[in-house]
């Protein structure tokens, strides 16, 4: 089955930016989604066709993405956005979703 | 306000069967698909499959399928995932969330708060 690769945590100090990577194979044909997830929480939608920024969340949230790899960057990271965030995407097909292993991020 | 509201925690023994709802609210119900989500103690997020409720056209993940059943009752503008016979692998959070565009089926931004369903006997 289709799977999309993230790395299991990601560490920066605030005021740092952060990167957080998924690969995919079907990534240059379909688009990617980002989502937050702090403790106890649902998750939240914070880039959606790989760099939309829906309306309220922060600026500092950007998405990219280039061959195989999108990319989440968090500019100038707060202490708030310490969270788990998952990348989710679709098979070759786009029938068919998937969700990344998440990454944890940690503001130090 | 747009709004999904889910059905309480449960607690079941293995073998029991078990079915969870998704109540949507403040938009049109059947323009949207709804999709639920896995979330195992601990563990990520898991794509089970979604449901379009305005003619319950429904896509499973190869992981869920032949394991659950996502039905929906456009009528009561609820979205339904059951369960024939748990296992104790089955306890885990459950999310309905529903896409961002009438479009597509990905890019879920409403969320419901999520059920809570533990397996044990």
């Amino acid at each position: 089955s289709y799977e999309l690769t993230q790395p299991p945590s990601v560490s920066v100090s605030p005021g740092q930016t952060a990167r957080i990577t998924c690969s995919g194979d079907a990534l240059p044909k379909q688009y990617a989604y980002w989502y937050q997830q702090k403790p106890g929480q649902a998750p939240v939608l914070v880039i959606y066709k790989d760099s939309e920024r829906p309306s309220g969340i922060p600026e500092r949230f950007s998405g990219s993405s280039s061959g195989t790899t999108v990319t989440l960057t968090i500019s100038g990271v707060q202490a708030e956005d310490e969270a788990d965030y998952y990348c989710q995407s679709a098979d070759s097909s786009g029938t068919l979703g998937v969700f990344g292993g998440g990454t944890k991020l940690t503001v130090l | 306000e747009v709004q999904l509201v889910q059905s309480g925690a449960e607690v079941k023994k293995p073998g029991e069967s078990l079915k969870i709802s998704c109540k949507g609210s403040g938009y049109s119900f059947t323009s949207y698909w709804i999709g639920w989500v896995r979330q195992m103690p601990g563990k990520g997020l898991e794509w089970m499959g979604i449901i379009y409720p305005g003619d319950s056209d429904t896509r499973y993940s190869p992981s869920f399928q032949g394991q659950v059943t996502i039905s929906a009752d456009k009528s009561i503008s609820t979205a339904y995932l059951q369960w024939s016979s748990l296992k104790a692998s089955d306890t885990a959070m459950y999310y309905c969330a529903r896409p961002r565009s009438t479009l597509g089926y990905y890019g879920m931004d409403v969320w419901g708060q999520g059920t809570t369903v533990t397996v044990s006997s």
